[in-house]
């Protein structure tokens, strides 16, 4: 098993570029959820998923869209980059509707120029 | 808003000595897990407690929780240098499941 796997690693952005951040899981998780983490903080969550098709917004939704075609697939999408979107982005996914564990992928660094 | 505040913000202790972290929460929950974060990687996850439950061990790891004051702690013991990492707990709260909160983290640097 992979586990989480996100792409792309790294990416630079010009204000108001839109991008796709990549995530997918092999563990046949229904839960699936996207983070986003600051110097010095936790995680905040931005969207989540139950399942396929069905997807909800976080605590710090703005900016950002989700989708859930697959079960295996979370991709999140920013549709106009801006400098306050510099994070570090943290995709996971779980059993039971999120309750139990999480498992998380390693991150991809975004710097919005 | 996050719902964990975890003390210390930053701890520092030698090879051999244990170290203790505490995480206060606002609201009822179903569960609170902890997890770990070495530099620059993901999360992986340590331990899950649920809250009818006070104590949970692994390994070198204790876990309590007090749902009367809404507080957990993280205890490891004989730390290592390979302990060095951030470590958050993560609530998840009665009536919004599917979501996990985070605090804001504990910085640990064991020395040798």
């Amino acid at each position: 098993n992979a586990g989480v796997t996100q792409t792309p690693k790294f990416q630079v952005l010009k204000t108001g570029q839109s991008m796709t951040l990549q995530c997918a899981q092999d563990m046949n998780h229904e839960y699936m959820s996207w983070y986003r983490q600051d110097p010095g903080m936790g995680l905040r969550l931005i969207h989540y998923s139950v399942g396929a098709g069905i997807t909800d917004q976080g605590e710090v939704p703005n900016g950002y869209n989700v989708s859930r075609s697959t079960t295996e697939d979370f991709p999140l999408r920013l549709l106009s980059a801006a400098p306050s979107q510099t994070s570090v982005y943290f995709c996971a996914s779980s059993g039971l509707a999120g309750r139990e564990t999480q498992y998380f992928g390693p991150g991809t660094r975004l710097l919005v120029l | 808003s996050q719902q964990g505040e975890e003390d210390p913000q930053a701890l520092s202790i030698q090879e051999g000595e244990n170290a203790t972290m505490n995480c206060s929460y606002k609201t009822s929950i179903n569960n609170l897990q902890w997890y770990r974060q070495n530099s620059g990687r993901g999360l992986v996850h340590l331990i899950l407690i649920r809250s009818n439950e006070r104590e949970k061990h692994s390994g070198r790891l204790r876990v309590t929780l007090d749902t009367s004051k809404k507080s957990s702690s993280l205890l490891i013991t004989a730390s290592r240098a390979a302990d060095t990492a951030s470590y958050f707990c993560a609530t998840v709260n009665t009536g919004t499941a599917s979501k996990l909160t985070f605090g804001t983290g504990t910085r640990l640097q064991v020395t040798l």
